[in-house]
């Protein structure tokens, strides 16, 4: 069975530190990828999305960056983390090949203080 | 891009009540799909709707895609402590199986 990995759970950085957050998805090949954040536990918005190796499409600017080094790991990293980076990041992951439902990890708290 | 307005934004029921939520888009969804995300977790697909009219039930959720493809409705009848969470629509948003999410109906279940 296909499950998703999201680590760490929380976090608490200070302004101006660097961010690495990674997720892997495992029992599936070539999935969609997506992080997502979640702020004051509300809507959810799309950071970044990737449908493959060392593609990656950004939704909005931000202070964030995503890579994919692996077909089933997406990082989401910061070189200076801004208080407005805090919230609460969600992976999720498609098959690619048809539906919309996805699958997300449990998320990172992340408070950046 | 499209928008997706949920509503109520927030409510409180007691126990054993039923509940409905609806969702409107802007523009005409071919896919609706509904999530609940429980208290810091990440949100679990509940139901998904591909006909316009489709009725589709999961335990006491029923969720319709709307005729006008426009919205869609979701109720829970007889709720109980651990439908707590925030109930979340969602559409497709282009390609790539981008999906955008309503802004959530959080509920809370007064026992």
């Amino acid at each position: 069975s296909q499950t998703i990995h999201q680590w760490p759970a929380t976090l608490v950085q200070p302004v101006g530190s660097p961010l690495s957050l990674e997720c892997t998805v495992e029992g599936t090949s070539n999935p969609n990828l997506y992080w997502y954040r979640q702020a004051a536990g509300r809507g959810l918005q799309l950071l970044f999305y990737s449908v493959g190796i060392g593609q990656i499409s950004s939704e909005v600017p931000q202070n964030l960056s995503a890579s994919r080094p692996q077909d089933r790991q997406f990082i989401l990293s910061s070189k200076k983390l801004l208080l407005s980076d805090s919230g609460f990041y969600l992976c999720a992951w498609s098959t690619g090949t048809g539906g919309y439902g996805y699958t997300f990890g449990s998320g990172t708290r992340l408070t950046v203080v | 891009g499209q928008q997706l307005n949920q509503s109520p934004q927030s409510m409180f029921i007691q126990e054993g009540e039923d509940v409905s939520m609806n969702c409107t888009s802007s523009s005409i969804f071919n896919t609706w799909l509904w999530y609940k995300q429980d208290p810091g977790k990440g949100p679990v697909l509940l139901i998904a709707l591909y006909k316009a009219g489709e009725l589709t039930s999961n335990g006491r959720l029923t969720a319709q895609f709307g005729i006008t493809r426009k919205d869609s409705f979701l109720n829970i009848s007889a709720s109980i402590p651990s439908d707590v969470g925030i109930y979340f629509c969602a559409g497709p948003s282009g390609g790539y199986q981008k999906v955008t999410f309503g802004i959530g109906t959080k509920l809370q279940v007064i026992p």
